[in-house]
């Protein structure tokens, strides 16, 4: 499969506890995405890497958020202390950008972690 | 930032029919519109996009058409097929995705 992966597809954990996801974006690709979608919701942008370099990060990303891309390939999202509003779908995309900052670019979803927290 | 609102939130269509799905978005930076199609429990598809300096973009039964000045722009599915029932998302981007809530289509045998 030369698709966007991202693992582990569920996550059941308790509250306070810490969990990290993987993406391994489309090989050729240098920008990678984490999202996160709530049931009935569209996917709200959380971050984004150009290559290894972390550009970008929403208001929605909490001190208790971090992602990496160490490498510029594959990228880890980590939730520190969970909350049950924490509970949602986290959706990993990549692209292939060509231009500048502002160039516009094909994004390619994973199938997405589903996070519980109980 | 950018903010997207789509309309209607769900749509029934008899098979064969066309359905709409309308978006407007805010910021007049955004010069890049995808759709996405997600069926229950999958990852979203890009099924269609259409950049700025484009008013109309057609692949076989679908459409999308794109007005700057007003900021809205629109997807067309003619000719409805039980296998286009899904979730379809629209969204707005100059380097990021700001996606609306969504349209549950239908489609009715």
């Amino acid at each position: 499969d030369t698709g966007v992966s991202q693992n582990p597809r569920h996550k059941i954990t308790k509250r306070g506890q810490n969990v990290t996801f993987r993406c391994d974006p489309i090989s050729e690709h240098n920008r990678l995405y984490w999202y996160r979608q709530t049931l009935g919701q569209g996917p709200e942008f959380l971050t984004y890497f150009q290559n290894e370099a972390q550009l970008e990060k929403s208001r929605l990303l909490s001190d208790r958020f971090s992602a990496e891309r160490p490498k510029g390939s594959f990228s880890t999202l980590e939730i520190q202390r969970t909350e049950q509003g924490d509970s949602a779908m986290y959706l990993c995309a990549s692209s292939l950008a060509l231009g500048g900052l502002g160039s516009y670019n094909e994004q390619f979803f994973g199938p997405g972690t589903r996070l519980t927290v109980l | 930032g950018e903010n997207v609102e789509q309309h209607p939130s769900t749509l029934s269509v008899q098979e064969g029919d066309s359905a709409v799905i309308k978006c407007t978005y805010s910021d007049s930076a955004s010069n890049y519109f995808p759709w996405y199609k997600q069926e229950l429990g999958k990852r979203p598809q890009l099924i269609i996009d259409i950049r700025s300096n484009v008013g109309e973009k057609k692949d076989q039964r679908i459409a999308v058409t794109l007005n700057k000045t007003a900021k809205h722009f629109s997807l067309h599915i003619t000719e409805t097929q039980p296998e286009d029932s899904a979730v379809y998302f629209c969204a707005a981007n100059d380097y990021k995705l700001s996606f609306g809530a969504g349209t549950t289509v239908t489609v009715r045998a």
